[in-house]
């Protein structure tokens, strides 16, 4: 079926550990974020890419590395992981924003960092 | 910070009734959108308005837009218990429209 695919859907790390979540899309979305989404705080942005090899940084990117190498796909590294990136994490698509497209979202990564 | 911002922060109505959620933002916008969230799922769009425009109507659901106060309400006309979930605005600025910012939702409840 089209749409957002994130794995893994839970991860547990250890602080100072590194991972990468994925997140690939099917549509031929130019449009891709991540965003993180804790309790009482809404989604926040963490970085975001409007095409291949376009990346930029969002509200909260401090921490984070992301790549977009093809328009498929763009993965989310946590470089050290601390006990404060404990969230949950989203990726998301878009055709085009700027025209008036809505996101379409994978159903999420929870990490917890001990 | 966030670009905008629901009211109210929670709302608990009878089935049957509208559900009326407002959201304020700060800066101009090319378009404001409105997702759902199902309690541990991720979001789904709902709704977009464009800037230029000042109501619009989808199934159940209207949304106006006043630019003139920063402003948008959704409104769910009779409510059904399916339609309990979390309910966001989002906001794509004018000039800045490749990304997009969530305010911090109001959480829905329908009680049967």
């Amino acid at each position: 079926n089209a749409g957002v695919t994130q794995t893994p859907k839970f991860q547990v790390l250890k602080t100072g550990q590194s991972m990468t979540l994925q997140c690939a899309q099917d549509m031929n979305h130019e449009y891709m974020s991540w965003y993180r989404q804790d309790p009482g705080m809404g989604l926040r942005l963490i970085h975001y890419s409007v095409g291949a090899g376009i990346t930029d940084q969002g509200e909260v990117p401090n921490g984070y590395n992301v790549s977009r190498s093809t328009t498929e796909d763009f993965p989310l590294r946590l470089l050290s992981a601390a006990p404060s990136q404990t969230s949950v994490y989203f990726c998301a698509s878009s055709y085009d924003l700027g025209r008036g497209y809505g996101y379409t979202f994978g159903s999420g990564t929870r990490l917890t960092v001990v | 910070s966030q670009q905008g911002e629901e009211d109210p922060q929670a709302l608990s109505i009878q089935e049957g009734e509208n559900a009326t959620m407002n959201c304020s933002y700060k800066t101009s916008i090319n378009n404001l959108q409105w997702y759902r969230q199902n309690s541990g799922r991720g979001l789904v769009h709902l709704i977009l308005i464009r800037s230029n425009e000042r109501e619009k109507h989808s199934g159940r659901l209207r949304v106006t837009l006043d630019t003139s106060k920063k402003s948008s309400s959704l409104l769910i006309t009779a409510s059904r218990a399916a339609d309990t979930a979390s309910y966001f605005c989002a906001t794509a600025k004018e000039g800045g429209a490749q990304k997009l910012v969530f305010g911090q939702g109001t959480r829905l409840t329908i009680n049967p």
